[in-house]
């Protein structure tokens, strides 16, 4: 079955700085790729897709991530970083609607 | 479209009662899914409906969960003689035919 690691639990960026969210995914055939931003007590808000065709996908709030499938990555990035950006990111993938979430990297901006 | 809604927001329990939560998808999304999130943790698959066929049930969901969708709109999910395992925030999600799924709110249940 298909699986996400998502290395850093925690990462702490300051205001204006690079945002880099690590996301390494498991699949037998290639998958559906995703990134999802939570806020506390809220559900999860799609960031961007990744489906088939340019594998740089542009998403919401600045947000973009590059399929990468000799890394079998999916790295999210963003030039610079908000306050508002603070929030719990997951980085999923789909199987024939089946979607496994990794464990979350909470992000923290510092002003 | 006005989202995918789910009450209550908040559930806390007495260990043994049974609860009941429910899901309203976005209108005309034929797929619902239910998932448990735990402190910590990304969501983990429980249960998945095509319009009101339950079509996939994760080893997650014990026999004290059921998960109902008689219409193929709205959804409920019970949890009957709850334990404090259970305390977790239970998403509902809903898709059309495109792969990505919109997230509910989530209803967090407290067991005590």
């Amino acid at each position: 079955a298909q699986s996400v690691t998502q290395l850093g639990s925690h990462v702490s960026v300051s205001e204006g700085a690079l945002v880099l969210l690590r996301c390494n995914y498991s699949s037998s055939v290639p998958p559906y790729l995703f990134w999802y931003v939570q806020y506390p007590n809220q559900g999860l808000q799609l960031l961007l897709k990744y489906t088939t065709g340019a594998t740089l996908v542009k998403g919401i709030n600045g947000f973009e991530a590059e399929f990468k499938k000799s890394e079998t990555s999916f790295h999210l990035t963003k030039p610079s970083a908000h306050m508002s950006d603070a929030a719990e990111y997951f980085c999923a993938v789909s199987l024939n609607n089946d979607m496994r979430f990794g464990a979350g990297t909470r992000l923290t901006v510092k002003p | 479209d006005t989202g995918v809604s789910q009450n209550p927001r908040h559930k806390i329990t007495k260990r043994g009662q049974n609860v009941t939560f429910r899901c309203d998808p976005i209108s005309e999304h034929n797929r619902l899914y239910w998932y448990r999130q735990t402190l910590g943790q990304g969501p983990e698959f429980l249960t998945y409906f095509q319009n009101e066929a339950q079509l996939e049930k994760s080893r997650l969901l014990s026999d004290r969960f059921s998960a109902e969708r008689p219409k193929g709109s709205f959804s409920t999910l019970e949890i009957q003689r709850t334990e404090q395992g259970d305390s977790a925030m239970y998403l509902c999600a809903s898709s059309r035919l495109t792969v990505e799924q919109y997230f509910g709110p989530g209803t967090r249940l407290t067991v005590t």
